[in-house]
């Protein structure tokens, strides 16, 4: 376990569906952050929180919606979503500030048909 | 907006050889960090470089800061089977009007280890 669980692991979701991904960190961290990667691309990043206060939107779509209500849990609430939108999507927390890396969660793997 | 290039995208080597991965970003950056993902797995942080020039190693592994802040490398000596996985650097620009200080990965470089 790296500290930072996500939940569920594995997500299959229909176009018109609505679900949500969880993530709950237990080392203390002050930010929180929502990565996607897909295959042949960088870590994308869409969100960032710090202290339970977004402080950057990548410029992500809005059937994207990131929630933080506290400094330990994020949620990202997917809605109306296109098949190019299946990725593995990875949580990530730091302690804050610029000379600390990030750890990871094991991801949510999102397939929407 | 800034721009992490990592080369090569993909490395096959015999074990027990040699491997480099090169990242180069488009802006000065303030510090880079270097991942390493396995297969099926998530990134897992190995190291973060700041000063100009500096070099750090973990065992088998070398991590370089170029001069200019633009660049950096890693390294992995004699090259084993559990060095299999995606190498990825992620840089952050110096701190300098509006724009993200956020970390920008790297596509990564996909080693394979053929025993």
């Amino acid at each position: 376990e790296t500290g930072v669980t996500q939940t569920p692991r594995h997500l299959v979701m229909g176009m018109t569906n609505k679900k949500s991904l969880k993530c709950e960190q237990h080392l203390g961290h002050n930010a929180m952050y929502w990565y996607k990667q897909s295959a042949k691309k960088p870590l994308e990043l869409m969100f960032v929180y710090n202290f339970k206060e977004q402080t950057e939107n990548n410029s992500v779509p809005s059937r994207f919606s990131p929630e933080c209500p506290n400094s330990s849990h994020l949620f990202l609430h997917l809605h109306t979503l296109q098949p190019e939108d299946s990725a593995l999507y990875l949580c990530a927390s730091s302690p804050g500030g610029t000379e600390y890396g990030y750890t990871f969660g094991s991801g949510t793997r999102l397939t929407v048909v | 907006g800034q721009q992490v290039m990592q080369i090569p995208q993909y490395q096959h080597v015999q074990e027990g050889e040699d491997f480099t991965t090169y990242c180069n970003s488009s802006t000065t950056l303030s510090n880079i960090q270097w991942y390493k993902q396995r297969p099926g797995g998530h990134p897992v942080f190995l190291i973060q470089l700041v000063k100009s020039g500096e070099v750090k190693k973990q065992k088998r592994l070398t991590f370089q800061f170029g001069e200019a802040k633009k660049n950096s490398s890693l390294h992995i000596t004699a090259t084993q089977t559990t060095d299999v996985g995606t190498y990825f650097c992620a840089g952050r620009r110096v701190r300098s009007g509006a724009g993200s200080y956020q970390l920008t990965f790297g596509k990564g470089t996909k080693l394979s280890v053929i025993p």
